[in-house]
């Protein structure tokens, strides 16, 4: 069982709308990262948090906005997308973001922008 | 350039027929290789770490082997519930993925 932890499994959404996803890990991990991967492709990165502070951004949209309120949490906040948005959103985290080691996925957060 | 190819890109197989998946890689400075499972519509599923040729690990019917260039996941005697897509990645500067390959197993 993953201890990433991510809400909502699902989610549609507006163009207009204003929605947030959110990742959950009580693994004591230091790095924190969010993918998004379409159907038959493999993650690609988005984000990278090492010790709560932003250390990669593969020059997203701003329309996603990342959030790292303490250790345990990541959120993902999401303006005016795009239906090219929809896709599969996993958050995952590691010991350490340089160091080589292994990481582990959520179940990840389904989105469909309509 | 840092580069991962997983081949082949789809394989079906009868329940019980042993075979390997490739991956093979070109980075600068490996710190580790790793081997996820993916089922359709879930994130990736940690199998295995790889981070000095020779090494070799082993989790039920699956065995992940590492050379410099390459690495194969065996899967021995497969059963249905082991049908996935099967993910390899090297860590480098960052994590790069192989595109992945579709394992179907036959009952």
């Amino acid at each position: 069982d993953t201890e990433v932890t991510q809400t909502p499994k699902h989610l549609v959404m507006g163009m207009t709308n204003k929605k947030s996803l959110k990742c959950e890990q009580h693994m004591g991990h230091r790095a924190m990262y969010w993918y998004k991967q379409k159907a038959k492709k493999p993650p690609e990165l988005m984000f990278v948090y090492s010790y709560e502070k932003l250390s990669i951004n593969e020059s997203v949209p701003s329309r996603f906005s990342p959030e790292c309120p303490n250790s345990s949490l990541l959120n993902l906040h999401l303006h005016a997308l795009q239906p090219e948005d929809s896709a599969l959103y996993l958050c995952a985290t590691a010991w350490d973001r340089d160091q080589g080691n292994t990481i582990y996925f959520g179940e990840g957060s389904w989105l469909t922008v309509v | 350039e840092d580069q991962v190819t997983q081949s082949p890109e789809a394989l079906r197989l009868q329940e019980g027929e042993s075979s390997s998946l490739n991956c093979s890689y070109t980075v600068s400075g490996l710190r580790g290789l790793f081997w996820y499972r993916q089922d359709p519509g879930k994130g990736p599923e940690f199998l295995f770490t790889l981070y000095s040729a020779g090494e070799e690990k082993e989790k039920e019917r699956l065995k992940a082997t590492l050379t410099k260039k390459e690495s194969f996941l065996h899967i021995t005697a497969p059963k249905p519930e082991d049908s996935a897509t099967y993910l390899c990645a090297v860590q480098a500067q960052k994590l790069v993925f192989g595109q992945g390959t579709r394992l179907t197993i036959n009952p």
